[in-house]
């Protein structure tokens, strides 16, 4: 089972435009991390916040988490055809620092 | 530093054939993991391994086994590949340096079960 559930599933916008998408979880978490994938590729760590963290900032991201509605929120800024990707969260809840990850969200910037 | 290498980067087994993937990492990671990706799907955890020596199973473990002999090499291994086996592999690897780490991924590899 997929303890992250991203929303929405796939999102297109105009280049610099924003972008947001949404991560749901199930149970209590020590952190949530977001990641990007482009096509063909690995996963490459973007931005990490903790469970006592409401907000952090990364360049053009800004992340927020609700611990008591157990979500999150990635909004890419003035986004560019390169953040053309999907974008995975995935929540660090117990020993062994394992993550586990949402279905994703499919993100398509047009120039 | 090449980070998180795997090997092979493609390949197409039949059913029944048996086959080793390699994940290599040279950052001195303790914490090594095995996920597959199905399409239009998030990763899943198949298993992962705290230190040389030591490994536990993941999410969806059946039909895979696993070995760290030595702490920058983590072997996936099939032992009788089935169709349903078929999907991108990821390895990752991270440290022990703090509490909340990030977790360095490889390029993936694509395999095929006929």
């Amino acid at each position: 089972s997929q303890q992250g559930e991203e929303d929405p599933q796939a999102l297109s916008i105009q280049e610099g435009e924003n972008a947001t998408m949404n991560c749901s979880y199930k149970t209590s978490i020590n952190n949530l991390q977001w990641y990007r994938q482009n096509s063909g590729r690995g996963l490459v760590h973007l931005i990490l916040i903790r469970s006592n963290e409401r907000e952090k900032h990364s360049g053009r991201l800004r992340v927020t988490l609700d611990t008591s509605k157990k979500s999150s929120s990635l909004l890419i800024t003035a986004s560019r055809a390169a953040d053309t990707a999907s974008y995975f969260c995935a929540t660090d809840k117990a020993a062994g620092n394992k993550l586990t990850f949402g279905g994703g969200t499919r993100v398509l910037v047009k120039p | 530093n090449a980070g998180v290498t795997q090997t092979p980067k493609f390949r197409v087994l039949k059913t029944g054939q048996s086959m080793t993937l390699l994940c290599a990492q040279d950052m001195n990671h303790e914490y090594m993991y095995w996920y597959r990706q199905d399409p239009g799907m998030g990763l899943r955890l198949i298993h992962y391994s705290v230190g040389e020596g030591t490994t536990a199973k993941g999410e969806v473990p059946d039909g895979y086994n696993v070995s760290r002999l030595k702490k920058q090499n983590f072997l996936l291994g099939l032992e009788s590949a089935a169709p349903s086996q078929t999907s991108v592999y990821f390895c990752a690897s991270t440290g022990t340096s703090g509490i909340y780490n990030e977790q360095f991924f490889g390029p993936g590899t694509r395999l095929t079960v006929l």
